[in-house]
């Protein structure tokens, strides 16, 4: 039973570099979240997307793009790396908009 | 804005104690309140789902009650194993919006 799947686990970049993160999950979930995680600033979302097809700001969006192109996707981009970047990336999924939300165990990404 | 305090921010307890870890929200209006665990270097799992309906939620030795009018909720854990030495965070969905926010963490730790 996967449940939510992060790829990769631990990436590092250079400033200005451009990567995808990938955000897997089996449970037909139809809502799913990119959050992020630094020391003193706890979770904050960066996207969301309610469905098929769909994304929507968060928090701290700037810097980063999303897009679901199938249910069970969610890939976070980041165009143009910046050292302020460097966090632990978080993917959750939840059934409905009030039901229980799963997380993946994280991606860690250090901008050089 | 919905702010979500998590106090103490770290607790050290001899095994086999009782303990509750304390959450409070600034905002009243919330949908649900979720705690989880995370373990050093790892994603978060999901513990207890209490709906705004709720006072209480069970699960083992867990036990997470909820008063939503004075903006708290409470994380009791009976007798305590050094297993349960963790992170352990709150979230809330609050009636508006699609985004959990999260507290800060109490992490516990659980000497034998």
């Amino acid at each position: 039973n996967a449940g939510v799947t992060q790829t990769p686990k631990f990436r590092v970049l250079k400033t200005g570099q451009s990567m995808t993160l990938l955000c897997a999950q089996d449970m037909n979930h139809e809502y799913m979240y990119w959050y992020r995680q630094d020391p003193g600033m706890g979770l904050r979302l960066i996207h969301y997307s309610v469905g098929e097809g769909t994304t929507a700001k968060g928090e701290v969006p700037d810097g980063y793009n999303v897009s679901r192109l199938k249910k069970q996707n969610f890939l976070l981009g980041l165009e143009s790396a910046a050292p302020s970047q460097t966090s632990v990336y978080f993917c959750a999924s939840s059934y409905s908009i009030g039901a229980e939300a799963f997380f993946g165990q994280g991606t860690r990404l250090t901008v050089v | 804005k919905q702010e979500v305090t998590q106090i103490p921010a770290a607790l050290s307890v001899p095994e086999g104690e009782n303990l509750v870890l304390n959450c409070s929200f600034t905002d009243s209006a919330i949908y649900n309140l979720q705690w989880f665990r995370q373990d050093p270097g790892k994603g978060l799992t999901s513990l207890l789902l209490i709906q705004s309906s709720q006072r209480e939620q069970t699960s083992g030795r867990l036990n997470a009650s909820l008063d939503k009018s004075s903006g708290r909720s409470t994380l009791y854990i009976a007798a305590s194993q050094p297993g349960d030495s963790a992170t352990y965070l709150c979230a809330v969905k609050n009636n508006a919006g699609n985004m959990l926010t999260f507290g800060g963490g109490t992490r516990l730790m659980v000497k034998p």
